[in-house]
């Protein structure tokens, strides 16, 4: 089944510890986006990928690393969380950029305290 | 001032009802998409424009480049399609091609 897999789907933990959400998709695509998802903001691009080893920054990148090493993942890296960060998490993939459908992962919640 | 508005905030209708998103933005744009929230959470996108009309079941969503406009209709409404529908644009302008901008999302309610 094609699909966009995210891990953990839940997170709680405290501030200044490392953590890492997991992003997979078995489409072959070649574009691939991190997003939050924060009440009356609605979704915001933190990174996105065009292909691999090239990635670059969305509209909130602040906090955040991503690396992509491979084609399928996409991890999206919080080396010193803080509560500003508790959110809701998206992954998402397409084909080749942004003028492709969307995939969409199930969403990491993720809570900083 | 946003980039990408929607209308309405929040919509209630009764189940059979023909309904109407609109979203506007004020950038050029290549691309338009219309996804939908479930609420528990899911995100799945319904189309994606960057001109004229497309067509899926119940659903209809149309572009208009010049008037820098989009509407979502949803023919004889039921209560599944009780979601939050949001509007996104990939802009002409810089270097960014990975670049998504989002409206903040229609929350629709369809009564039985």
């Amino acid at each position: 089944e094609a699909q966009v897999t995210q891990n953990p789907r839940y997170l709680i933990t405290v501030t200044g510890k490392k953590l890492t959400v997991t992003c997979s998709q078995n489409m072959n695509h070649e574009y691939m986006s991190w997003y939050r998802q924060d009440p009356g903001l609605g979704l915001r691009q933190i990174y996105y990928s065009m292909n691999v080893e090239v990635t670059d920054k969305g509209d909130v990148p602040e906090g955040y690393k991503v690396s992509r090493k491979e084609k399928r993942n996409f991890p999206l890296i919080l080396e010193s969380p803080s509560p500003n960060q508790t959110s809701l998490y998206f992954c998402a993939s397409s084909l080749r950029g942004v003028s492709y459908e969307q995939y969409f992962g199930p969403g990491t919640r993720l809570t900083v305290t | 001032k946003n980039e990408v508005e929607q209308s309405p905030q929040n919509l209630t209708a009764q189940e059979g009802e023909f309904i109407t998103i609109n979203c506007s933005y004020s950038v050029g744009i290549s691309a338009l998409h219309w996804l939908q929230q479930h609420p528990g959470g899911g995100i799945v996108s319904l189309f994606m424009l960057s001109s004229g009309k497309k067509k899926h079941g119940r659903l209809i969503a149309t572009i208009n480049i010049q008037e820098k406009h989009s509407s979502l209709h949803i023919t004889a409404s039921h209560p599944r399609d009780s979601a939050v529908y949001i509007c996104a644009v990939r802009s002409n302008y810089g270097g960014s091609q990975g670049n998504l901008i989002f409206g903040k999302g229609t929350k629709l309610s369809v009564k039985p």
